[in-house]
């Protein structure tokens, strides 16, 4: 099974600065049919269902502000916050969508600081 | 617009049985894989268990802590998805979410809470 392991477990960012969450991967989850790897990062505020942020390592869903970024390749990603506002509050998790059991990250709560 | 709504959430007693439905609209639902994740009060994401679509075999798939207890079937003249519960144990509580899955996750359910007592 594939283990996926972010980090900070919490962070605290001033407004307007940047906010980076890292994730990995224990197996590179690359589809040979797209040669793209499925991981996707989510976005969960109090009360919520997780909103989708960023599929395939990098592509932004279609409504997702442009200030959220994803990167990565292999078995390391992150997920950039360019300018941090305070609606971004919320716990994130990225998730390899590759092979079931499709597994998450612990999560990630990012806070004002 | 990607649109789940799951119902059938509630109370029951361990041991117990509950089935769980989620009616899907706003995308091709018949060529959709279709997963259900869950969600501990206060803890993080689960993946529950998969069906692909028909072309596929609608082969289903398993977290190893429901295998042989849940089951998940689909209904695409319905554009429904749904989690047969049995054998419930209160490591169940949590709340259903109903995801969509076509070339990437592109939605989720509000979520539907199943709550397992003694």
């Amino acid at each position: 099974d594939i283990v996926m392991t972010q980090s900070p477990d919490s962070l605290a960012v001033s407004l307007g600065e940047r906010a980076t969450i890292n994730c990995r991967s224990s197996q590179i989850a690359l589809y040979s049919s797209n040669n793209k790897i499925c991981l996707a990062w989510y976005q969960q505020k109090p009360g919520q269902p997780p909103k989708v942020l960023i599929n395939w390592t990098s592509t932004r869903e279609s409504g997702v502000p442009d200030r959220f970024s994803g990167s990565g390749s292999g078995t390391d990603f992150t997920l950039t916050i360019s300018s941090l506002q305070a609606e971004d509050v919320a716990v994130y998790y990225c998730q390899q969508c590759y092979s079931t059991p499709y597994s998450f990250g612990q999560g990630t709560k990012l806070e004002i600081k | 617009e990607v649109q789940l709504v799951e119902s059938g959430g509630g109370l029951v007693k361990s041991g117990g049985s509950l089935r769980l439905s989620c009616a899907a609209s706003g995308f091709s639902f018949s060529d959709a894989w279709m997963n259900w994740v869950r969600q501990a009060p206060g803890k993080g994401l689960e993946w529950v268990g998969q069906i692909k679509r028909k072309s596929d075999g609608e082969a289903t798939e398993y977290a190893a802590p429901v295998k042989g207890r849940f089951t998940i079937s689909r209904d695409d003249s319905e554009n429904t998805l749904n989690l047969q519960m049995n054998s419930l144990k209160i490591e169940d509580t949590a709340v259903y979410y109903c995801v969509a899955e076509y070339w990437g996750i592109i939605g989720w359910g509000q979520g539907t809470l199943v709550t397992v007592s003694s």
